[in-house]
């Protein structure tokens, strides 16, 4: 079975461009969650997908979008990109979304998307 | 919001020889997960062990095991037989399930380092 495939593994833009980022589940996981890794700040939670709603919202700016499509395939899009976006944006999926049993909920991660702004 | 602490931010170890990771987490919650990923230069972040807070009975995995200390808010993962290919940074996290839905938070991380 294919782990979660995110693309492109990476990507360099200058500052005040969007960039949009995609992510695939592993097959038959229907929740995509969407991280931020940086030297300074470690890894940050940015939104949460089940179902094609948002679930969960991290603390960053409206800059900051995503959204799910009916496959569970996901994007997240970055506006007006600053320099500190720089950063590996991960992607996570899992079976389930919800108060059920653990094992449906364990998060499984890509390899992420290596965003450098100039 | 639930922190996550990793007091150990370099460890080192030998190969064939056992190592432990700390991790102290901040909740006032009852029920939760903790996680501890590996993320090797690959850059893929690997489950390594999970543990639910209403068993007591600490989680092994192979090679892989952590004691669990609720009370005290403790989460260490311990590696037996350290191999070259457990060289990583190594996250501790911790998830609940809340209205506002599911997010993993996570230590800073801890690198760590198998000599031959």
């Amino acid at each position: 079975k294919a782990g979660v495939t995110q693309t492109p593994r990476y990507l360099i833009k200058t500052r005040g461009q969007q960039v949009t980022l995609s992510c695939s589940p592993i097959s038959g996981h229907r929740s995509v969650s969407w991280y931020q890794q940086t030297p300074g700040q470690g890894l940050q939670f940015l939104f949460e997908y089940f179902s094609e709603t948002q679930r969960n919202k991290g603390n960053f700016p409206g800059r900051f979008s995503g959204r799910q499509f009916s496959n569970s395939r996901s994007e997240m899009n970055v506006s007006t990109l600053e320099l500190g976006d720089s950063a590996l944006y991960l992607c996570a999926s899992s079976l389930e979304w919800g108060p059920s049993n653990l094992a449906k909920n364990i998060q499984y991660f890509g390899a992420g998307t290596r965003l450098s702004v100039l | 919001a639930q922190t996550v602490t990793q007091s150990q931010p370099e460890m080192s170890v030998q190969e064939a020889e056992t190592v432990t990771l700390s991790c102290t987490y901040d909740t006032s919650e009852s029920d939760y997960y903790l996680f501890w990923y590996k993320q090797p230069p690959s850059r893929q972040m690997i489950l390594v062990i999970r543990q639910e807070a209403y068993k007591q009975q600490n989680a092994t995995e192979n090679r892989f095991s952590v004691n669990f200390q609720k009370a005290a808010k403790s989460f260490s993962l311990k590696i037996s037989d350290s191999q070259l290919g457990d060289a990583a940074m190594y996250f501790c996290a911790y998830r609940r399930w809340s209205n506002s839905g599911y997010a993993l938070n996570f230590g800073k991380g801890t690198s760590l380092l198998v000599t031959p």
